[in-house]
Parts: C-alpha cells; structure tokens; sequence
C-alpha cells in the first residue's frame, strides 16, 4: 500500500466551486506538506503543518486553507476556485529531525499528486 | 534565504551517451541537496541526497551528484542514458533557516532521451 495517498486524484470543477483535496499518509510522520506544480515553475509552497497544532503558510498560500485533523490528515480547501488554480498538486510528508537523530532529515516524501482543472 | 537555479530547462541525449543536469544553489547554511525525479503522470521519487557526508552522491539508476561547495553546484550525472530517463529532473535544497526543513526546488529539467 502506498504511504502517502491523495483523493481524488483527478478533478475537474467550475469557477466559484468550493473543492476539497485530501491526504492521508501512514508513515506517522509529523509534517505534511501541500504544494502545487505548474509547468516551468517547480513545486511551490502553499502550506505545511509541522503537527496538529501547528500549520503555517507557504509561498503561495493566498486562495487556499488547510485542515489538519489529525497526524495522519491534512487537507487543502480552494474555498472559490478560479481558473488559474488549474495544476497539479502534491501532498508530502517528513519526520524531520536534526543529523544524527535517526530521522530521515530533509527528505519529504510525495504522494501520487491531484490533477485539478478550474473551467 | 536559499535558492535554486536549474541552468537548463530541457536536455537532450542520445540513449547510450552521457547525461548532465546542472544546478547551482545558494545557501546561507550547510545546505541539504536533493536531486528528485518525475516520470510523465508520475509522483516525485528521490533519487538522491546530500546532507554533508560524502561530496560525491550516488542515487538509484545509475545517477550520481557531486556536491562542490567552491563552485555552489550540484549537477546531475549518469553515464549513459538509457530510455526510461527520460522525465523531468528537479533539484532542490533545504531551506535550514526559519523553516527548519522545508524544500526549495528548481524549476526542473526535462531531459528527453532519443533512440
């Protein structure tokens, strides 16, 4: 099974819709990330929690908010999708840890991504 | 802060010839590097990292980076390429600042190989 799922993985909505990506990781790690990835432009931030309590926003948060409701969930609302919300976005996750602690450090592992079309 | 530039946003190679993905990084710390890998309608797979042991990484499929601090690089290599490279190629660097992990990643590399 995989450790980090995304649903759905496709989706496609009109301008003005309320949409709800979910993600849900079994590697019980305490930070889970959400990015968006457009063509020529990387991944960039939207946000990421370091724990239930903790979230934080990202390089491009504006048009988003997250839920996380549990370790294992978090989950990215567009509240009003607009057309140029229209890309691919990835879910992550990490134990991050200093050296030497046994943690996996930086590394963030991603789930399989959502492709999401705004008409 | 720290940033990431990839110096190609497309590479071409014949199948059999060598690959090289270039990439510079600035960082005000010790920096993490990773290289990541996307195959067409795939999710991201780490091919490798660096996190300030060997200056010479060695990652899955053959591919391997060289971390050089003089010249702030970390370019991908593989010596020959074979079909199933073909993907788009990301690096990315740990931002060790205010967000203690968080990844900051290039804008990618398209490496399509020819028969």
């Amino acid at each position: 099974d995989a450790d980090v799922t995304q649903t759905p993985r496709n989706r496609i909505t009109k301008t003005g819709k309320r949409i709800m990506l979910e993600c849900s990781q079994t590697k019980g790690h305490d930070r889970m990330y959400w990015y968006r990835q457009d063509p020529g432009l990387g991944l960039r931030l939207i946000y990421y929690s370091f724990d239930v309590k903790d979230i934080n926003k990202g390089e491009i948060s504006d048009g988003y908010s997250v839920s996380r409701q549990a370790q294992a969930k978090f989950s990215l609302s567009l509240e009003s999708a607009i057309p140029n919300q229209t890309a691919l976005y990835f879910c992550a996750t990490s134990d991050w840890g200093p050296p030497n602690s046994g943690t996996s450090g930086d590394e963030q592992f991603f789930g399989p991504g959502t492709r999401l079309t705004v008409l | 802060a720290q940033s990431v530039t990839q110096l190609d946003s497309h590479v071409s190679v014949s199948e059999g010839t060598p690959v090289l993905l270039r990439c510079n990084y600035s960082s005000s710390y010790s920096p993490s590097l990773f290289w990541y890998v996307q195959h067409p309608n795939k999710g991201l797979q780490l091919l490798l990292k660096y996190t300030s042991a060997a200056t010479l990484v060695k990652g899955i499929n053959g591919f391997e980076a060289e971390f050089k601090k003089s010249e702030t690089s970390f370019h991908l290599t593989k010596p020959s390429a074979h079909m199933s490279d073909a993907a788009e190629y990301f690096c990315v660097v740990s931002d060790h600042g205010g967000s203690q992990g968080n990844l900051i990643f290039g804008k990618g590399t398209k490496l399509s190989v020819k028969p």
